[in-house]
């Protein structure tokens, strides 16, 4: 019964290639988030969805589109991966809009780009 | 816009001593205050947070911080550090009110390391 699960766990792929990652939450939050952690362990925001309304957008390559089909879950889609597109993505999850709240992050989907 | 700033990368300390990992923080605004655990090839876990009110917070597994807003820090201590407590610490700001929704601005991370 874990809280925020992220498919798959590793993600090993060549350049150029389309790759999705999948995540979900049973905590009955409403807005969610995807962060990339880069080689030097850097956390950075990248989107976060609220009751499916895209609610952050950062500076984030056209290449990467966040979905979201319901509130419990907030898939990441990349397109034309790059070198650089190597990272850890967590996926996080926390109840409402408030600042204030605790965010539930999710074990990572640790991306490879060959 | 903030920015977070953990000034050690690395803390190594020995087993049953005290620690302090810093943590200094810029901002315009209200700000609420976190600090994260990361554990090898695990997701982040909130150790404790600071909203309001009382300056001295206490966390999980016997961490507590202290906000200091006129030096602008949020220092993470533990008076007596195990073994297990060897992991990645992220200190993280977000801003009290507006529409930022909660995005969480990290600081570098500080890996503690602790040695039998």
């Amino acid at each position: 019964d874990t809280a925020v699960s992220q498919t798959p766990k590793y993600l090993v792929t060549q350049m150029g290639n389309d790759k999705s990652i999948k995540c979900e939450q049973n905590l009955g939050h409403d807005t969610m988030y995807w962060y990339k952690q880069d080689s030097k362990k850097f956390l950075k925001i990248m989107f976060s969805y609220n009751n499916k309304e895209l609610i952050i957008n950062e500076t984030v390559p056209n290449r990467f589109s966040p979905k979201s089909p319901d509130k419990a879950h907030l898939n990441l889609h990349i397109n034309s991966l790059e070198l650089g597109d190597s990272a850890v993505y967590f996926c996080a999850s926390k109840s409402g809009r408030g600042m204030s709240d605790t965010q539930y992050f999710g074990p990572g989907t640790r991306l490879t780009v060959l | 816009a903030q920015s977070v700033t953990q000034l050690d990368s690395q803390v190594p300390v020995f087993e049953e001593a005290p620690v302090e990992l810093r943590c200094n923080y810029s901002s315009s605004v209200s700000v609420y205050l976190f600090w994260y655990v990361q554990y090898p090839n695990q997701g982040l876990q909130l150790l404790l947070k600071y909203l309001s009110g009382s300056t001295l917070v206490k966390g999980i597994n016997g961490f507590e911080a202290e906000f200091n807003k006129s030096q602008t820090s949020f220092h993470l201590r533990k008076p007596s550090v195990h073994i297990s407590d060897t992991a990645e610490y992220f200190c993280a700001v977000s801003v009290a009110g507006g529409t930022s929704y909660g995005k969480l601005t990290f600081g570098q991370g500080t890996i503690l390391t602790v040695h039998p």
